[in-house]
């Protein structure tokens, strides 16, 4: 089974702190996806990659960037958080047009 | 532009009753996806269905059956039998043509009650 990992499952930061959310996948997929859930919002797109060093902008990605060095790996970056990056972040993976497989998602709380 | 509406935001059934849950989808394109997600208690979603514009045939897995109607574009669940195990938050989604990103809806709660 695809397995995708991300490094912490709940996360308290304070405004301002530089935060990283990390996602791994063990499946060489070349899709990899990043999406925040609130409340009443469901799932909204921050960014995607579509291969190593690529990234395109999601619905939503104002206040964060990624970087994609390698494959497997997917890294959300808040540059300056503030309280209203507090919400559930979920990364995902596939591979071209296939399904997602999402991981357990990281609970942000920015005080 | 794509847009996936769950007009409905929760719905809560008693155990063994049948539950259908909406969803109705727009898009331009002629070739598309549609893809149902559960996300349980737990947090992680887990993938359901994918089904494909030019595929209108009804699908049945044990007790869930999807209904797609390109007529009025929708792509409704039906959950036969509720279990409490059921219970979690459905979302829709819809994949254009091309490796696009999916655009989810906003998801309905399901509580199944013993």
């Amino acid at each position: 089974d695809v397995k995708v990992t991300q490094s912490s499952r709940y996360l308290v930061k304070r405004t301002g702190e530089k935060v990283f959310l990390e996602c791994v996948q063990d499946m060489d997929h070349e899709n990899m996806f990043w999406y925040r859930q609130d409340p009443g919002l469901g799932l909204r797109l921050i960014y995607f990659s579509y291969d190593v060093k690529m990234k395109e902008k999601g619905d939503i990605p104002e206040g964060y960037s990624v970087s994609r060095e390698k494959k497997e790996r997917f890294s959300l970056i808040l540059e300056s958080a503030s309280t209203n990056q507090t919400s559930m972040y979920l990364c995902a993976s596939s591979l071209l047009l296939e399904k997602l497989f999402f991981g357990s998602g990281t609970q942000l709380s920015v005080l | 532009a794509q847009k996936v509406t769950q007009a409905q935001t929760e719905i809560s059934v008693v155990e063994k009753e049948d539950v259908t849950l909406d969803c109705v989808y727009e898009t331009r394109d002629t070739t598309y996806y549609l893809f149902w997600y559960k996300q349980p208690p737990s947090g992680e979603l887990v993938f359901l269905i994918r089904r494909n514009s030019f595929d209108e045939q009804n699908e049945i897995s044990g007790r869930y059956s999807w209904n797609f109607q390109k007529s009025t574009s929708s792509f409704n669940f039906t959950i036969t039998a509720s279990q409490v195990v059921d219970s979690a938050v459905y979302f829709c989604a819809l994949r254009a043509r091309g490796n696009t990103p999916l655009v989810f809806g906003k998801g309905t709660r399901l509580s199944v009650i013993a």
